[in-house]
């Protein structure tokens, strides 16, 4: 059963609009991730966020920003998006922060930039 | 170039058979590595888990991990049609803090 929530399933919209994707998990997980799944399916890490402390990776273009108004919400804003964001974004959760640590992913929105 | 990387691509396996999978990777930094499982139009699940040397066997499924070679396996024993899936090898620093790497994910086609 799920238990990561990302809201909307699916998202078309057109070059240089913003967008934002929700993610709500319920596990009572310490840290939130955002994956980046392009169309050949990899899947790439581009934020971890736990106990307010942000780590990005460094290829994330700046137009990208996750908003956290808690542990068990983090959000995903794009700001002016361009083709090569289609993708489904994947929000996933996990206990803590440890290097063993399993995810539990939600099932995705799917990004289409016109 | 990705640090992990999975052989074959895809894999057609016939109802009852043993599906192989293949990683490997470029990084003598990872030391824990997950088998994923990702269903059409779902996101990836976590199958399991191998840290240690050796096998490691969770049902019809067995893991093997060489840490010398940096090279992962997974065996699916009695495919089932279930089974139909993409598959990723995920791997882990030793160091707090970092998130999973995902491999390149193999394509299991399991037939009836």
């Amino acid at each position: 059963e799920t238990a990561v929530f990302q809201t909307p399933n699916y998202h078309v919209t057109q070059v240089g609009n913003e967008v934002s994707f929700n993610c709500k998990q319920t596990l009572g997980h310490d840290t939130m991730y955002w994956y980046k799944q392009d169309s050949k399916k990899l899947l790439k890490i581009m934020f971890s966020y736990n106990n307010k402390q942000l780590i990005v990776n460094e290829t994330v273009p700046r137009r990208f920003s996750p908003q956290s108004s808690d542990k068990a919400h983090l959000n995903l804003r794009i700001k002016s998006v361009e083709p090569e964001d289609s993708a489904v974004y994947l929000c996933a959760s996990s206990l803590g922060q440890g290097d063993n640590e399993r995810l539990f992913f939600g099932h995705g929105t799917k990004l289409s930039v016109l | 170039q990705q640090k992990v990387q999975q052989s074959p691509e895809s894999l057609s396996v016939p109802e009852g058979g043993m599906a192989s999978l293949n990683c490997t990777s470029s990084d003598r930094n990872f030391q824990y590595f997950w088998w994923y499982r990702q269903h059409s139009g779902e996101g990836p699940k976590a199958l399991m888990s191998i840290f240690s040397d050796g096998d490691k066997k969770e049902g019809r499924f067995t893991a093997h991990l060489n840490k010398a070679s940096l090279h992962v396996s997974l065996h699916i024993r009695d495919s089932q049609p279930s089974d139909s899936a993409l598959y990723f090898c995920a791997a882990s620093e030793s160091q707090g803090g970092r998130a999973l790497i995902f491999g390149t994910g193999t394509t299991v086609s399991v037939s009836p």
